[in-house]
């Protein structure tokens, strides 16, 4: 089993949907969970970061976790064209000073 | 957001010879910094933490000798490939922990360096 679990994609909505991406982890003593953003040859740029189970709130972007189930989603309410990309789940798991990364989930929004 | 910068943001070089990349956080002082590489359409992989001050730890398959990393001081971190070949040629990426937002941590990536070995 890998330790942060992303479904590839890609996800395709369409432009003002709703997109939900979803990542599971392994270790329950996880504390941080962050969700990055990467565009094609770039670098990932921090999205959202949460530490509290429930939901975390930031302008489209809603990001919810549930430590029972290991479970961390991302929502982007009114999607646009310039949101596609690949979201990254990474997880801070107890003990370790490094991210453990998913293999990413790529998002497409059509106009 | 905290910022990170990276030099140079691209680099060509012939095979055999070595390429300093530098890692720099710009408004916060990064105890910890990490060095990742990415081949085109592959997942980021951890190279090694680099800790201010103290040696990095290298991630299992990766060659701390042609790897070099130094984390002289809060701010800089520098990674140097040594006598780098074609397969060395990669999209390598530092970021920084910044301990200080919620009293948790936070890595922010640097713009990354992208690597041609001839």
């Amino acid at each position: 089993q890998k330790e942060v679990e992303q479904n590839s994609g890609p996800l395709s909505v369409p432009e003002g949907a709703i997109a939900s991406l979803n990542c599971t982890y392994s270790d329950r003593g996880s504390q941080s969970f962050f969700w990055y953003r990467q565009y094609s040859g770039k670098s990932p740029e921090l999205i959202m970061s949460i530490y509290s189970n429930g939901d975390k709130e930031d302008g489209r972007f809603t990001a919810q976790l549930n430590k029972a189930s290991q479970y961390v989603s991302l929502l982007i309410r009114d999607s646009q064209p310039s949101d596609s990309a690949t979201y990254l789940c990474a997880v801070n798991m107890w003990g370790f000073q490094k991210l453990v990364f998913g293999t990413g989930t790529r998002l497409l929004v059509s106009p | 957001g905290a910022v990170v910068s990276q030099h140079p943001s691209r680099v060509i070089c012939k095979s055999g010879t070595s390429v300093k990349i530098e890692c720099r956080s710009l408004d916060f002082q990064a105890t910890t910094m990490f060095w990742y590489r990415q081949f085109p359409k592959q997942s980021l992989m951890l190279m090694a933490t680099s800790n201010e001050g103290s040696k990095a730890t290298y991630e299992q398959g990766v060659e701390k000798d042609k790897f070099l990393i130094n984390h002289a001081s809060l701010t800089l971190s520098t990674l140097t490939v040594t006598s780098a070949h074609p397969e060395d040629s990669s999209f390598y990426i530092c970021s920084a922990r910044d301990r200080t937002q919620e009293g948790t941590d936070t890595q922010y990536f640097g713009p990354g360096t992208r690597l041609t070995v001839l």
